[in-house]
């Protein structure tokens, strides 16, 4: 199993341009996360998914869309992009959320909006 | 004011060494409590996981206590490696609409000298 993939792993943007942070887990987990996670700072949530079809709003969702057609795939858009959202972006998933449930996570994406 | 709260935000201990980090968190019910360590530069990995009613849980030379009386949790490392050099991350699990959302703190970052 590769677990949790995340493409691209580095990418600069100017400001104002668009990009689709990719994420695909392949051990059939029902939910899947995408955090951000600044300096010093603990991950905060900008999206979730528990399961093809549905997503739901984190912490900090503005700016960004999520979509989740398969169980697979769960990508991050970013539409407008403004320095405010440098950062690096982890996915996340999880076969459920209660319980001693494991969250696996992706090696991450490291973003610079210049 | 963070849910979840660790301290302390940094700590230095020289090779061999026991050292122990706190983890404070102001909700509950919560589903789970769980340990990450976060090498530079990756994501982070599962260390320990705690549903509410456990006390304890080791995984190696790493101890997680939990005392939901006092909405407390340590994480105590023995005969530290080199390797420990990360930061090391207390999530909470807190419901939300149905689903139980991690909650992160903003880690312990630990530098193990030699």
């Amino acid at each position: 199993n590769a677990g949790v993939t995340q493409t691209p792993k580095f990418r600069i943007l100017k400001i104002g341009q668009s990009m689709t942070l990719q994420c695909a887990q392949d051990m059939n987990h029902n939910y899947m996360y995408w955090y951000r996670q600044d300096p010093g700072m603990g991950l905060k949530l900008i999206y979730y998914s528990v399961g093809a079809g549905i997503t739901d709003k984190g912490e900090v969702p503005n700016g960004y869309n999520v979509s989740r057609s398969t169980t697979e795939d769960f990508p991050l858009r970013l539409e407008l992009a403004a320095p405010s959202q440098t950062s690096v972006y982890f996915c996340a998933s999880s076969q459920e959320t209660s319980g001693p449930n494991e969250q696996f996570f992706g090696p991450g994406t490291r973003l610079t909006v210049l | 004011k963070n849910q979840v709260e660790q301290s302390p935000q940094s700590l230095i201990i020289l090779e061999g060494k026991n050292c122990t980090l706190q983890c404070n968190y102001t909700v509950s019910p919560f589903s789970n409590l769980r340990w990450y360590k976060q090498d530079t530069g990756r994501g982070p990995v599962s260390l320990t996981i705690m549903t509410f009613s456990e006390n304890t849980k080791s995984n190696g030379r790493y101890t997680a206590t939990l005392d939901a009386d006092t909405k407390q949790s340590s994480l105590h490392i023995t005969a530290s490696q080199l390797s420990d050099s990360a930061s090391y991350i207390c999530v909470v699990s807190l419901p939300s609409g149905g689903s139980y959302i991690p909650t992160f703190g903003r880690g312990t970052s630990l530098i193990v000298h030699p």
